[in-house]
């Protein structure tokens, strides 16, 4: 089946860093990606859509400058956290919806933040 | 009121049991997923549906469009089944919405 790598896996980092998280579509090209967060025990909240070659859209309450997104190619977009702070601490997956397609969708394994 | 609601939240079974897991929204939609996510937290999608009956090895899903209702079964459980099960519904034709239910966590024991 189609997968999506997520990269790095787990991550600590200081307060005050950036830290990028990468979500590759390994064998099929993603107009769209989208990329959530999970609290523990809590549901996924989606953060933004990605478009390719386009600026991504922001769901209300995530600061755009804080959570960058690029998506550059068809298989790779990318999540900045800058300044991190041990708020920002969290579990991050990204998925993707194969172009051409509607409904399918691919989620990545995800990323463990820590920030210390 | 959430928009997706899985019941039950948390469900333990005996190896062997038959299980389900209820799903419930009020969106329109253009797909329902179901999602297995274990304890490392990755998710695997198992079905997509957007109408009738779905069946892969001892899992099976179904949907009625009408009353906006979706169950997922499984058969014969086994330990390895115990994770995390999620509903989510996807509409494309609203700005790419995908709305999720808070989970069903499932315990198989051995």
């Amino acid at each position: 089946g189609a997968v999506v790598s997520q990269h790095p896996s787990r991550v600590i980092c200081k307060s005050g860093t950036s830290v990028k998280i990468e979500c590759r579509s390994l064998d099929f090209q993603a107009t769209t990606m989208f990329w959530y967060r999970q609290f523990p025990k809590q549901s996924l909240m989606l953060m933004a859509t990605s478009n390719e070659g386009s600026k991504a859209t922001y769901e209300q309450g995530v600061e755009k400058d804080k959570f960058l997104i690029n998506h550059a190619s068809l298989t790779l977009s990318t999540l900045t956290v800058t300044s991190a702070h041990p708020e920002d601490s969290s579990f991050y997956i990204c998925s993707a919806r194969p172009t051409g397609t509607r409904n399918t969708i691919y989620f990545g394994e995800g990323s463990w933040l820590t920030v210390v | 009121k959430n928009e997706v609601e899985q019941s039950p939240q948390n469900l333990t079974a005996q190896e062997g049991e038959f299980i389900t897991i209820n799903c419930s929204y009020s969106v329109g939609i253009s797909a329902l997923h179901w999602l297995q996510q274990h304890p490392g937290g990755g998710i695997v999608s198992l079905f997509m549906l957007s109408s009738g009956k779905k069946k892969h090895g001892r899992l099976i899903a179904t949907i009625n469009i009408q009353e906006k209702h979706s169950s997922l079964h499984i058969t014969a459980s086994h330990p390895r089944d115990s994770a995390v099960y999620i509903c989510a519904v996807f509409n494309s034709n609203t700005g790419n919405q995908f709305y999720f239910g808070t989970g069903t966590s499932l315990t198989v024991i051995p």
